[in-house]
C-alpha cells in the first residue's frame, strides 16, 4: 500500500535558523511527489513536484530534494513568513493514480 | 498562472437545507477536478473525483447522494451538499488539474461550512 509519512509533526525554528523536513514513502511505482504549503483557512499552495531520485528543485528559501525512499524539503535562513504546514504527496502506480495519497503534514513556526 | 477559485469562502445554513460549493479555473483548462474536505489540524481527505462530462468517482464511505459533484464545462465542478447536517460542518477545497498536462494539482482557497 502506497504511504506518506512525514516528520517531525511540528518544528520551531528561529529567523535564519536553517532545517529540513522530511517525508518518507513507500510505493509501487513513483509516478510523482509533490510539496505544498498550506496557510490556516487556506488551500495548500503548489511548491514543487519532483519524479526522480536525486532530482533537486529550488525557490527562494526552499529546496525539495528526492531519495528512492525519502524526501527532504530543506528551508535555508527562514523567514517569519515562512511559517505554515507543509505537506507532502505522492502519486503511485497502484489503483487510481489520479489521486495523490498525502502526509499529515509538518508545521512549521519561524520566529523573529 | 494555475489559478483556482471557490465560491462562497464560507456558508452558514441551517440543518436540513442544500449548499452548492462551485469550484473554477480561472487561467487554465481541467479534465480533472478533485474535492477535499479538511478537519482542524488534520491533513487533506480525498471526498471523490469528477472528470468533465462524466459521472464523479467517490471515495470509500463518502456517501455519493449527499455530495453531489457536477463537472459540467472544463472550467467549472460544483459540489452540492444536501440535506446537510452539523456533522457536514468542514472545510471543503477543490483542486484542479491542467488539461494540457502536468501531474500537479492547484488548489482553490476553501470554503468554510458551517451547519447549524
Amino acid at each position: 500500500e502506497d504511504q506518506v509519512t512525514q516528520s517531525p509533526e511540528a518544528l520551531r525554528l528561529q529567523e535564519g535558523e536553517s532545517s529540513s523536513l522530511n517525508c518518507s514513502y513507500t510505493v509501487s511505482g513513483l509516478r510523482g511527489l509533490f510539496w505544498y504549503r498550506q496557510d490556516p483557512g487556506k488551500g495548500p499552495e503548489f511548491l514543487f513536484t519532483l519524479y526522480s531520485a536525486g532530482e533537486e528543485k529550488e525557490k527562494e528559501r526552499l529546496k525539495a530534494t528526492l531519495t528512492k525512499k525519502e524526501s527532504f524539503l530543506h528551508i535555508t535562513a527562514p523567514k517569519p513568513e515562512d511559517s505554515a504546514t507543509y505537506l507532502c504527496a505522492l502519486r503511485g502506480d497502484a489503483g487510481n493514480n489520479r489521486k495523490l495519497i498525502w502526509g499529515l503534514g509538518t508545521s512549521l513556526a519561524v520566529n523573529p | 498562472g494555475a489559478v483556482v477559485s471557490q465560491h462562497p469562502s464560507w456558508v452558514i445554513c441551517k440543518s436540513g437545507t442544500s449548499v452548492k460549493i462551485e469550484c473554477r479555473s480561472l487561467d487554465f483548462q481541467a479534465t480533472t477536478m478533485f474535492w477535499y474536505r479538511q478537519f482542524p489540524k488534520q491533513s487533506l481527505m480525498l471526498m471523490a473525483t469528477s472528470n468533465e462530462g462524466s459521472k464523479a468517482t467517490y471515495e470509500q464511505g463518502v456517501e455519493k447522494d449527499k455530495f453531489l459533484i457536477n463537472h459540467a464545462s472544463l472550467t467549472l465542478s460544483t459540489l452540492t451538499v444536501t440535506s446537510a447536517h452539523p456533522e457536514d460542518s468542514s472545510f471543503y477545497i477543490c483542486s484542479a488539474r491542467d488539461w494540457i498536462g502536468g501531474d500537479e494539482q492547484y488548489f482553490g482557497p476553501g470554503t468554510r461550512l458551517t451547519v447549524t
